[in-house]
């Protein structure tokens, strides 16, 4: 199972929006609505800022979106402020065999 | 509040054995299954495998089967990975993480809360 497929880097300025893409196949994004989406800063573990989707966890901004259309999900990021800077990944479930896979990870970096 | 702890930091040479651990409170430990999450130097996540500390069912990802192991005590809400006998290329930080739904047959949705990471460094 390979990883899902994400850019290496999207930059915005403050308060734009930006758009991350997460492409996999039909056995996995395409199949389920299981996505979710994962921030890293450096040093730190993963939070979760999107699950199931578009549903967002207590505590998570509504400047954070999710969304899907056949096998490519995606999130965004509105009103973009300093604090977003860090890695995003997203995940998918793929099927009882393999159960969950991760995307290859992207920078997001605020101009 | 919900937390999971996880053990510190291990140095170990090529061939040796090691374990892991991941510690649940403030919820029902058995209630929700725990996963594990590799995330090698400057690199990305990695799907491990899955465990419902319930019952004790394991699920591994085709990539790391054979290669660790999962466990879990429920008597003192722990969760462990182990290796019996490690290569370099284990190197990497280890993450372990509780599954969003609860009493679940199917560990196929998100995790919600992390671990704060194990590092695990493999060198002769």
């Amino acid at each position: 199972q390979s990883a899902l497929t994400q850019p290496a880097s999207v930059s915005g300025s403050p308060g734009q929006s930006i758009t991350i893409s997460c492409t996999g196949t039909s056995s996995d994004v395409g199949s389920y609505n299981l996505v979710s989406w994962y921030q890293q800063h450096p040093g730190k573990a993963p939070k979760l800022m999107i699950y199931e989707g578009s549903k967002r966890p207590s505590g998570v901004s509504n400047r954070f979106s999710g969304s899907k259309s056949g096998n490519t999900a995606s999130l965004t990021i509105s009103g973009l402020q300093a604090e977003d800077e860090a890695d995003y990944y997203c995940c998918s479930y793929a099927g009882s065999s393999t159960l969950g896979v991760f995307g290859t990870g992207t920078k997001v970096t605020v101009l | 509040e919900v937390q999971l702890v996880q053990s510190g930091a291990e140095v170990k040479k090529p061939g040796e054995s090691l374990k892991i651990s991941c510690k649940g409170s403030g919820y029902s430990f058995t209630s929700y299954w725990i996963g594990w999450v590799r995330q090698m130097p400057g690199k990305g996540l990695e799907w491990m495998g899955i465990i419902y500390p319930g019952d004790s069912d394991t699920r591994y990802s085709p990539s790391f089967q054979g290669q660790v192991t999962i466990s879990a005590d429920k008597s003192i809400s722990t969760a462990y990975l182990q290796w019996s006998s490690l290569k370099a290329s284990d190197t990497a930080m280890y993450y372990c993480a509780r599954h969003i739904v609860v009493v679940t047959a199917i560990p196929a949705d998100a995790f919600d809360i992390w671990g704060q990471g194990t590092m695990v460094t493999v060198s002769s």
